[in-house]
C-alpha cells in the first residue's frame, strides 16, 4: 500500500480481555516500530523490528505485552488481561533499514479498556 | 535514561504572529527530527536536522539544531489555522534503533 495502515481503528474491550492490534507497514520496508501514545502526548517506545527480528524488547511495559511479525511484513501486537491503563493510542511505524530518522507512521489504533 | 523536554507545553495565538517551540536534553542525539501530528492520525515528518547548528527552512518553518546537539528549535513565522497540531520533537543516539520522542507541544492557531 502506499502507506502504513493500523487495524482496528478503534477498539473497545473489556478489563480481562486480550486484543490484537495489526499493522500493515510500506512495502519494501524492513524496520517497524511499535510506540504507545496516551492523551494525545509523546510517543512511548515499545518494540522494534528488523525483519522479523525484535532486536530491542525493552519497551514492552509488561509481559502481558507481545509482538511478532511475519514475512518481514506485517506486525501483530498482543495485550493479554487488558488493564485499565492499557487505554491508549497505538501507533506503528515503519522505515527503510537504518534510517530510524525517516519513519512513516499508520493513523494509529484507539484501545479503551472499560 | 534520555529525556527531550518540549515547551511551551501548551500554546495559542493569533494568526499572523510568530511563534518558537523548544525541545531540550541533557543528551546528545546524533539527529533530531520534527513531527507535527494532528488528531486521528499519525505524526508526520517535517525534517531531520544531523548537523550541530544547522538550519532548515522550510516555507514559514525554521528549524535548528543546537551547537552541542542537545537542544532544538522551531520558529513560524506568520501562523496560519493549519498550523494547528501536537508538534513532537525525537531524537535518535547514534545507531541506536530507538527514537526518544519529546513531550509535544500543542499549538492551536486562532484565525
Amino acid at each position: 500500500g502506499a502507506g502504513v495502515s493500523q487495524s482496528p481503528s478503534n477498539k473497545v474491550t473489556e478489563k480481562g480481555k486480550d486484543v490484537e492490534l495489526r499493522c500493515d507497514p510500506i512495502s519494501g520496508h524492513t524496520a517497524l516500530y511499535w510506540y504507545r501514545q496516551s492523551l494525545g502526548q509523546g510517543l512511548e517506545f515499545l518494540i522494534y523490528f528488523q525483519g522479523n527480528s525484535a532486536p530491542d524488547k525493552s519497551g514492552l511495559p509488561s509481559d502481558r505485552f507481545s509482538a511478532e511479525r511475519t514475512g518481514g511484513s506485517v506486525s501483530t501486537l498482543t495485550i493479554q488481561r487488558t488493564q485499565q491503563e492499557d487505554s491508549a493510542v497505538y501507533l506503528c511505524a515503519s522505515s527503510l533499514e537504518g534510517r530510524i530518522y525517516e519513519q512513516f507512521f499508520g493513523p494509529g489504533t484507539r484501545l479503551t479498556v472499560l | 535514561t534520555q529525556l527531550l523536554e518540549q515547551s511551551p507545553q501548551f500554546l495559542s495565538i493569533q494568526e499572523g504572529e510568530n511563534l518558537t517551540v523548544y525541545c531540550n536534553s541533557s543528551s546528545v542525539f546524533s539527529s533530531l527530527q520534527w513531527y507535527r501530528q494532528e488528531p486521528g492520525e499519525g505524526p508526520v515528518l517535517l525534517v531531520t536536522v544531523v548537523t550541530g547548528g544547522e538550519v532548515k527552512k522550510l516555507k514559514r518553518l525554521t528549524f535548528q539544531f543546537g551547537d552541542a546537539r542537545k537542544d532544538s528549535s522551531l520558529h513560524i513565522t506568520a501562523a496560519q489555522p493549519g498550523d494547528t497540531g501536537l508538534y513532537l520533537c525525537a531524537g535518535d543516539n547514534f545507531g541506536n534503533e530507538k527514537l526518544t520522542f519529546g513531550t509535544g507541544t500543542r499549538l492551536t492557531i486562532i484565525p
